[in-house]
């Protein structure tokens, strides 16, 4: 079974500043799908950024970029010019692009982020 | 709005009650799934529908039924309550052969008491 895992339980970050969420997972599959997503305290679950490991380049999506390094199983996400928006809890999450998984999604504990002034 | 509406919001329960959380979605989505959001764990997941008349266990299906009704509903029912049950429930859905995406209800935070 897959595993991902976020070691920074907390993270700040001081507005304008970048900063970089960590996120591990483990795997024996080739071929699979790597997520960060944005919870802010709405609840609301916000996709912010998605990688295909059979890309060799970084997704980026404005603000927000990641680091994929495939060997390492590591896919960490950079936010720059931090703002006070940006203060939510983070996950990372995995999935198996093999068909028969019904795509399940397999979340990290989550980093929270706060923004300070 | 196009989207997957849960329902409650907000629920209280005492221990032993029963209760069943609703999800539908719209979008004509196959696949539904059923996650648990506890402070310190992420969500993890508890049943899935993979398409119509389907459901399988996630991780953490113990004290859980689903019924998967239609292909816009996906219900999850608990039986008899327990305090170990508090949380936050998500649904989710997604077309899968496509490169769509996952689209998440709001939520519903349960309390047993």
């Amino acid at each position: 079974a897959q595993t991902v895992t976020q070691s920074q339980p907390e993270m700040s970050v001081q507005e304008a500043e970048t900063v970089t969420l960590s996120c591990t997972y483990d795997t024996s599959e080739s071929d699979y799908y790597l997520f960060w997503y944005k919870q802010p305290p709405s609840r609301q679950m916000i996709l912010v950024i998605r990688q295909e490991a059979y890309k060799q380049q970084n997704a980026t999506e404005n603000r927000f970029s990641v680091n994929f390094q495939k060997a390492a199983k590591s896919f960490s996400l950079k936010i720059s010019d931090s703002q006070l928006g940006d203060a939510a809890m983070y996950f990372c999450a995995y999935r198996s692009a093999f068909t028969g998984t019904a795509s399940k999604l397999t979340f990290g504990t989550g980093t929270r982020l706060q923004v300070t002034l | 709005n196009a989207g997957v509406t849960q329902t409650p919001k907000f629920q209280v329960l005492k221990t032993g009650q029963s209760m069943t959380l609703q999800c539908a979605q719209d979008m004509n989505h196959n696949s539904m799934y059923w996650y648990r959001q506890d402070p310190g764990m992420g969500l993890r997941l508890i049943y899935y529908s993979a398409s119509e008349g389907t459901t399988d266990k996630g991780e953490v299906p113990n004290g859980y039924n689903v019924s998967r009704l239609n292909k816009r509903e996906f219900s999850l029912r608990l039986e008899s309550a327990a305090p170990s049950q508090t949380s936050v429930y998500f649904c989710a859905s997604r077309l899968t052969g496509t490169n769509y995406g996952y689209t998440f209800g709001s939520g519903t935070r349960l309390t047993v008491v």
